[in-house]
Order: C-alpha cells, then sequence, then structure tokens
C-alpha cells in the first residue's frame, strides 16, 4: 500500500480565511481523491483530482469554494476557501495505486476547526 | 447514485464474541466493497474488500460476506478483542466511477 502524508495535520482559523491542504504520496498513484468527514460522520467524496486538468466535483461541492490542484503523479492540494465554521471538519485525501482496482488508500486527515 | 445504508450505527460486545456490521447499497451493478476502521485521530484504515465475483472472503478474525441478489455484504469480526474498538466504514463503488460510497459507520465497543 501507498504511505500518504498529509499537511497541516490540524489547524485552527478564523472564518473568511483559506486554508490549503498538502497530501503527498511515496509512490506515483493514478487516481487521488479529496474527501471531508463532518464531526461524528461519515465521509463524503468532494472531488477527483486529475492529473494535468481541472478536478472532477461532486454535486455540493464547486471550485470557487475548494479548488484543487495536482501538478504530478504523487501530489495535490485542497484549498479551503473564504472559511465558515460549517467548513469545520476533517478533511482526507485517498489515492488509488496503479492496477489498484478501485481499492483506495486514505490518508491521517486534516482536522480543521473554524472560529 | 449509489446509496449504502450501514447497521447497527453502535454496537457493545464482550471481550472474545463475534460482531457482525450490515450494509446495503442500492446500485446493482456496484462491484467492489471495502471496509474500513477508523480509530480516534486517524484515518481509515482498509481492513478488508470483496469483490462481486466472490462470496466470501477471510483474514484472520475478519471476515466478509456478500450476497448479491439481496444487495447486501457484512463484515464478521469473531474472537473480538479491545484494539478492535472503533469506528468501521463500509463503502461500494458506483458504476463507471472509481469513488468510493461510504456507510454512516458504526461504532464497535469491545468491553475487556
Amino acid at each position: 500500500s501507498a504511505v500518504i502524508s498529509q499537511k497541516p495535520s490540524r489547524d485552527i482559523c478564523q472564518r473568511g480565511t483559506s486554508l490549503t491542504i498538502q497530501c503527498q504520496v511515496d509512490s506515483q498513484v493514478t487516481m487521488m481523491f479529496w474527501y471531508r468527514q463532518q464531526p461524528g460522520q461519515s465521509l463524503t467524496l468532494i472531488a477527483t483530482a486529475n492529473q494535468g486538468s481541472e478536478a472532477t466535483y461532486e454535486s455540493g461541492f464547486v471550485i470557487d469554494k475548494f479548488p484543487i490542484s495536482r501538478p504530478n503523479l504523487t501530489f495535490s492540494t485542497l484549498t479551503v476557501s473564504n472559511m465558515s465554521p460549517e467548513d469545520s471538519s476533517i478533511y482526507l485525501c485517498s489515492v488509488e495505486p496503479p492496477q489498484g482496482r478501485e481499492t483506495q488508500y486514505f490518508g491521517p486527515g486534516t482536522r480543521l476547526l473554524v472560529l | 447514485g449509489e446509496n449504502v445504508e450501514q447497521h447497527p450505527s453502535t454496537l457493545s460486545v464482550q471481550e472474545g464474541d463475534s460482531a457482525v456490521i450490515k450494509c446495503t447499497y442500492s446500485d446493482s451493478a456496484s462491484n467492489y466493497f471495502p471496509w474500513y476502521k477508523q480509530e480516534l485521530g486517524k484515518g481509515p484504515q482498509l481492513i478488508i474488500d470483496i469483490r462481486s465475483n466472490v462470496g466470501e472472503k477471510k483474514d484472520q478474525r475478519i471476515a466478509v460476506t456478500l450476497n448479491k441478489t439481496a444487495k447486501h455484504f457484512s463484515l464478521h469480526i469473531t474472537e473480538t478483542q479491545p484494539e478492535d474498538s472503533a469506528v468501521y466504514f463500509c463503502a461500494a463503488t458506483e458504476t463507471g466511477r472509481r469513488a468510493l460510497t461510504f456507510g454512516s459507520g458504526t461504532r464497535l465497543q469491545v468491553q475487556p
């Protein structure tokens, strides 16, 4: 399985500001995803990070609020823009390794609190 | 789109007993069903998965069964230990997509 790291591991932010979360993988992967996990809840897919093209967003998530970059096959960023307290969540990246056949591995998550 | 329902939401067992968590899915074309364990403060960890061409899969104390006709799959943990205490999530793929749809989670508490 791939080794995935996320930065920062946690942060406390003021409303109206933006935070960029980084996801780094120790090997090249085909697919990278970003999920949100609200307190005590399940995981909801935000978007699929596509290398070399724009991310594919799920219903209810828009690029202006959650811009995503994927400059290469081992790295992606998610920005949470113009934050409000409702954005307080755990943000998780996941990867599907080459020949992974839908198998996904998750990073440790970024715990965000917006005041 | 795919909808995954998971039961129970909480489960308390005595150490050494078995635990069973059940999920149902809506998209009959789904073909991949993983289970994740999430400990406090950590990301989800893949513990076992099953594909639609298999009815059962076992890995030591953990097993998963799949009934494609009824569109449900279950996680079985035998000889539970306190370190099995965590939140467990089931998930399923959607047709033509690689991203996962998750169940609502089950908080398992193993009492020593």
